[in-house]
């Protein structure tokens, strides 16, 4: 089955102490991205990956690593976890970009991660 | 600078009536526009985009969407709601021509009652 896995799914943790979300697709998507999702905000970019070892910022990136050593996994870092990155993370990857842009086309998502940093 | 606002973060309606979602977007170049659905647990899935073809998308599950550009709208609608509709909705736009931004909005939350 085509999907895009998280892991984990629900993680309680405290602050300063590192932590890594793992995310994998297996539909061979160069372009894959990590999200957060807060009550009346939406969904903000935290960083996207083009394809193997070409990552970059996106709009709220402060407080997150991330690296793309294979096509498949794209792994975000918390390594000082903070009480304001208590939030709702979404991986997705996309198989195309819009014609002439960075942007995907149709994204595939995860089924979140809902972290808790006390 | 690009925006999209969704008009409503909740919005209730009877099974069998008319579902109406407001997306606005400000943008200027012709943009891309999306609307993704989040069920309850799950993450989002595509219900229907606009990539500047047809100016009336069909998507899944019977939803619609109308790109108007002297209105900078890009409305959801179904015609008759269920149950299974129950969820939150986001709008998502995307400028074309080598920008590298897609926004979404803040969301609607579909309540459906019998």
């Amino acid at each position: 089955e085509a999907q895009v896995t998280q892991n984990p799914r629900y993680l309680i943790t405290v602050t300063g102490k590192k932590l890594t979300v793992t995310c994998s697709q297996n539909m061979n998507h160069e372009y894959m991205s990590w999200y957060r999702q807060d009550p009346g905000l939406g969904l903000r970019q935290i960083y996207y990956s083009m394809n193997v070892e070409v990552t970059d910022k996106g709009d709220v990136p402060e407080g997150y690593k991330v690296s793309r050593k294979e096509k498949r996994n794209f792994p975000l870092i918390l390594e000082s976890p903070s009480p304001n990155q208590t939030s709702l993370y979404f991986c997705a990857s996309s198989p195309s970009l819009l014609a002439g842009g960075r942007v995907p086309d149709t994204q595939y998502f995860g089924p979140g991660t809902r972290l808790t940093v006390l | 600078a690009q925006s999209v606002t969704q008009l409503g973060s909740h919005v209730s309606v009877s099974e069998g009536a008319l579902v109406l979602l407001r997306c606005n977007y400000s943008s200027s170049v012709p943009p891309y526009l999306f609307w993704y659905v989040q069920y309850p647990n799950q993450g989002l899935q595509l219900l229907l985009k606009y990539t500047s073809a047809a100016t009336l998308v069909k998507g899944i599950n019977g939803f619609e969407a109308e790109f108007k550009k002297s209105e900078t709208s890009f409305h959801l609608t179904k015609p008759s709601a269920h149950m299974s509709d129950a969820a939150e909705y986001f709008c998502a736009v995307s400028l074309s021509g080598g920008y590298n931004k897609l926004i979404f909005g803040a969301g609607t939350r579909l309540a459906v009652h019998p």
